[in-house]
């Protein structure tokens, strides 16, 4: 099984500061048939369902706001809040869906400062 | 707009089965796959297991091999995921989640979920 590792496990962030959050890959979830990263990012917020933010480790889900972002290659990626918002409150997820069992990491918790 | 919904909360004893269902609407319910996963509390997300709505091929989670069976209803454009032999451990929030299908050994990312079903095993 892929094990995804994410850190920190929480961070508190000032308003309209940026965030930043790791995951890493116990292999590497580049496919070499198309150069595609098999990695996601979501956000849940307390009471609901993940919500897609990134997948192919980079691209903005229609409808998230440019402040989210997503980097990396292999085995190590980040996901960045550029200036972080009440409304960002949650906690985020990586994802990889390179082979089965499809894993998570467990999950970084972002609050306000 | 794309929704899945999901049936309600479920309290159970030890021993007995629970069976969820996953509606879908908003999209051509053959065209994609369902994937199901749990979230106990305290842990992470869990991925339990997928179905090709279109053909039925499954595919599940070793962790739950022999325990979890996912089947579907077109005509209802609903999925099912049934988990037999239930214990404690298994109380967790179950999610469906809609992704491509894509070439045989491939997978995508999930998007959306269903709300959640609360399962309860307690006795």
């Amino acid at each position: 099984d892929i094990v995804m590792t994410q850190s920190p496990d929480s961070l508190a962030v000032s308003l309209g500061e940026g965030a930043t959050i790791n995951c890493k890959s116990g292999q590497s979830v580049l496919h070499s048939s198309n150069n595609k990263n098999y990695l996601a990012w979501y956000q849940q917020k307390p009471g609901q369902p993940p919500k897609l933010l990134i997948y192919w480790a980079s691209t903005r889900e229609s409808g998230v706001p440019d402040r989210f972002s997503g980097s990396g290659s292999g085995t190590d990626f980040t996901l960045t809040i550029s200036s972080l918002q009440a409304e960002d409150v949650a906690v985020y997820y990586c994802q990889q869906y390179f082979i089965t069992p499809l894993t998570f990491g467990g999950g970084t918790e972002v609050e306000i400062k | 707009q794309v929704q899945l919904v999901q049936s309600g909360a479920e309290v159970k004893k030890p021993g007995a089965s629970v069976k969820i269902s996953c509606k879908a609407s908003g999209y051509t319910f053959i065209f994609y796959a369902i994937h199901w996963v749990r979230q106990a509390p305290g842990q992470r997300l869990e991925w339990m297991g997928w179905i090709n709505a279109g053909n039925g091929d499954t595919k599940y989670s070793q962790m739950f091999q022999g325990r979890v069976t996912i089947t579907k209803d077109t005509s209802a454009t609903t999925a099912y995921m049934e988990l037999s032999s239930l214990r404690s451990e298994d109380s967790a929030v179950y999610y469906c989640a809609r992704a491509d299908l894509r070439d045989s050994g491939s997978y995508s990312w999930f998007d959306p979920w269903g709300q959640g079903t609360q399962v309860t095993v307690s006795s």
